[in-house]
């Protein structure tokens, strides 16, 4: 069964700062890997997924996160952080349930930007 | 912008009452999704409707099910409820040939059961 952990349920940072959240997955087949960001009373969007390929990923709003197979994780990175980036972010993995195809999520972490 | 949309944004039950969601998604997404978010927590996986038929379903039980019409549109049901199925409940479809990981998520309707 796969799953994800999501390190740091709350994570700081100062506006332009580096921004790192790490996620960690567990899997028995290749995975499909997923950044959602989710705001304050609304759904899920996506930032950026990797299927196969090039294992750095870039995704929306300068986000960028990195397949290593070998550590198992996909952290999601900003080079400088901006306070429109404070949010939730839901680290996934994706499986399979009979014949559809399931998204399981980690607990997320909440990004805060200090100004 | 995901083009998929959810009703009612809130709604109040009490204990033992049946509550119906619903979600629109876009022309030819001909997959949805729900998803479970309870306070606090990430999403979870509830089932799946591909072509008006159910094909995968999460640890839920079976007073939770789910409709999919021609239209694009859907609907969760929820049966007998219980304080703990106070939650977020999302909606995500998926357009024909991009493949069921290709999900765009709905805002969701906070229910709250009393």
């Amino acid at each position: 069964a796969q799953s994800v952990t999501q390190l740091g349920s709350h994570v700081s940072v100062s506006e332009g700062a580096l921004v790192l959240l790490r996620c960690n997955y567990s899997s028995s087949v290749p995975p499909y890997l997923f950044w959602y960001v989710q705001y304050p009373n609304q759904g899920l969007q996506l930032l950026l997924k990797y299927t196969t390929g090039a294992t750095l990923v870039k995704g929306i709003n300068g986000f960028e996160a990195e397949f290593k197979k070998s550590e198992t994780s996909f952290h999601l990175t900003k080079p400088s952080a901006h306070m429109s980036d404070a949010a939730e972010y839901f680290c996934a993995v994706s499986a399979s349930a009979g014949s559809a195809r399931q998204l399981t999520f980690g607990s997320g972490t909440q990004l805060t930007v200090l100004p | 912008e995901t083009g998929v949309t959810q009703s009612p944004t809130h709604l109040i039950k009490t204990r033992g009452q049946q509550v119906t969601l619903r979600c629109s998604s876009q022309s030819g997404h001909n997959t949805v999704s729900w998803y479970q978010q309870a306070l606090g927590q990430g999403p979870q996986f509830i089932f799946q409707y591909y072509r008006e038929e159910e094909n995968g379903r999460g640890n839920f039980p079976p007073r939770f099910s789910g409709l999919q019409f021609p239209n694009y549109s859907s609907e969760l049901n929820v049966n007998a409820l219980e304080l703990d199925d106070s939650a977020l409940y999302l909606c995500a479809s998926s357009p024909a040939g991009r493949g069921p990981d290709t999900q765009y998520f709905g805002p969701g309707t906070r229910l709250t059961v009393l």
